[in-house]
């Protein structure tokens, strides 16, 4: 069974600019979660989406969005460009949204902002 | 908001030492779950325990939970070079589906 995939593996941006992200989940997983991943916070949720609701949402400003597809795939999106927003960004799938589903993560989108 | 916090956040030790990683949670979990991410790779799933004062063991690592679902540890018997990575644990609060991470220990190991 094909794993998690992220595209692109890698972006380049400019502040002010937005980017999507892209990520396919595990067949059959119908909960995507995403997370920023940098060195000095760690891993921060940004949110959740199952069954193309939005489940869960982290403390994340109104710039970074996301969506769900009716085929589980997910996308997220931040507009507006901050250096700041430099990060590792991973994805995360698990077969139902709730405590006892353990979570699968992608390789990541290590995006650059200058 | 629920805080997880994990010490040490390094640790180097001699291949064949031991090794523990403390977790402690501001608010009481539901479960709570360990990951393990190696260098330039992405976290991986290793265990979850549920249960109050909860011990699982795979091969050198025992996991436990403590009483109050408030904190928990990963220790490693006998560290093996193919242990150096960050180890995380995350919990979700109780009546909170939104899973937490834990600030990582960084593991590195010298043959």
């Amino acid at each position: 069974k094909a794993g998690v995939t992220q595209t692109p593996r890698y972006l380049i941006k400019t502040r002010g600019q937005q980017v999507t992200l892209s990520c396919s989940p595990i067949s059959g997983h119908r909960s995507v979660s995403w997370y920023q991943q940098t060195p000095g916070q760690g891993l921060q949720f940004l949110f959740e989406y199952f069954s193309e609701t939005q489940r869960n949402k982290g403390n994340f400003p109104g710039r970074f969005s996301g969506r769900q597809f009716s085929n589980s795939r997910s996308e997220m999106n931040v507009s507006t460009l901050e250096l700041g927003d430099s990060a590792l960004y991973l994805c995360a799938s698990s077969l139902i949204s709730g405590r006892n589903s353990p979570l699968h993560f992608g390789n990541g989108t290590r995006l650059t902002v200058t | 908001g629920q805080q997880v916090m994990q010490i040490p956040q390094y640790q180097h030790v001699q291949e064949g030492e031991d090794f523990t990683t403390y977790c402690n949670s501001s608010t009481t979990l539901s479960n709570i779950q360990w990951y393990k991410q190696r260098p330039g790779g992405h976290p991986v799933f290793l265990i979850q325990l549920v249960k109050s004062g909860e011990v699982k063991k795979q091969k050198r690592l025992t996991f436990q939970f403590g009483e109050a679902k408030k904190n928990s540890s990963l220790h490693i018997t006998a560290t093996q070079t193919t242990d150096v990575g960050t180890y995380f644990c995350a919990g979700r609060s109780v009546g909170n589906e939104k899973l937490t991470f834990g600030t990582g220990t960084r593991l590195t190991i010298i043959p």
